[in-house]
């Protein structure tokens, strides 16, 4: 089964850190760009941050750059998200996607999404 | 950062009806190679994000061809000429064109 699976999410106090793998079955990743985006409760979607793939080009939104590292390790298929001083209004349901180089790098697949909750 | 706006941020339409949302970009999604790297996304309840549209009017694999995409440079526009039950959720209109990529807020899609 073709699928990207989020994981790591869950319930951190502010200030904390959390760290969100997406892990690929069914399909490389090596070749692709990937993303992280995210959707916060009754709010729309907010691109974060990408890498190339070989992991040197790196950007990130305003919003996390500083706090937020993106990594990923090609020989375990798998993609990364480092969170740092975590904020309240970091809460969101956090999704990996591999962008698709032959459709202008559109995000073709995405995850099934992990929540994170930023709370004291 | 670009700012991409859409219209309107809700809309009810009866079965069999078109349905059209508006996007616009402060700043031209037009690249010299002769792309317009403006994308449709929706996201049905309870499912992630999915890809409609890439390079302003490319259909993605599966999409049905009463989905359509149109516009140049900052004016965008998707289309649904009839409305199904399965179109419910929220659109959202995207650049890829300047960093950092930007979303619209979402078009919210639901059905009379």
């Amino acid at each position: 089964q073709v699928q990207l699976v989020e994981s790591g999410g869950g319930l951190v106090k502010p200030g904390g850190s959390l760290r969100l793998s997406c892990s690929a079955s069914g399909l490389s990743i090596t070749d692709y760009y990937m993303t992280w985006i995210r959707r916060a409760p009754g709010k729309g979607l907010e691109w974060l941050a990408y890498i190339n793939s070989g992991g040197r080009t790196i950007y990130y939104a305003d919003s996390v750059r500083g706090r937020f590292i993106i990594s990923r390790d090609n020989a375990k298929n798998s993609l990364y998200l480092q969170m740092n001083s975590l904020r309240d209004e970091d809460t969101a349901v956090y999704y990996c996607a591999r962008d698709d180089y032959l459709l202008s790098g559109a995000s073709a697949i995405w995850g099934q999404g992990t929540m994170v909750t930023v709370s004291s | 950062d670009v700012v991409m706006t859409q219209t309107p941020l809700s809309l009810s339409v009866s079965p069999g009806q078109p349905a059209s949302i508006s996007c616009k970009s402060s700043q031209s999604l037009l690249h010299r190679d002769g792309k317009t790297y403006l994308y449709w996304y929706v996201q049905k309840p309870g499912q992630s994000p999915q890809l409609l549209f890439y390079d302003l009017s490319s259909r993605f694999s599966g999409v049905p061809d009463r989905f359509s995409g149109s516009g140049s440079v900052t004016d965008f526009t998707l289309k649904i000429s009839r409305v199904e039950a399965e179109d419910v959720g929220v659109y959202y209109c995207m650049q890829r064109l300047h960093l950092p990529f930007t979303f619209g807020p979402g078009t919210k899609v639901e059905i009379k």
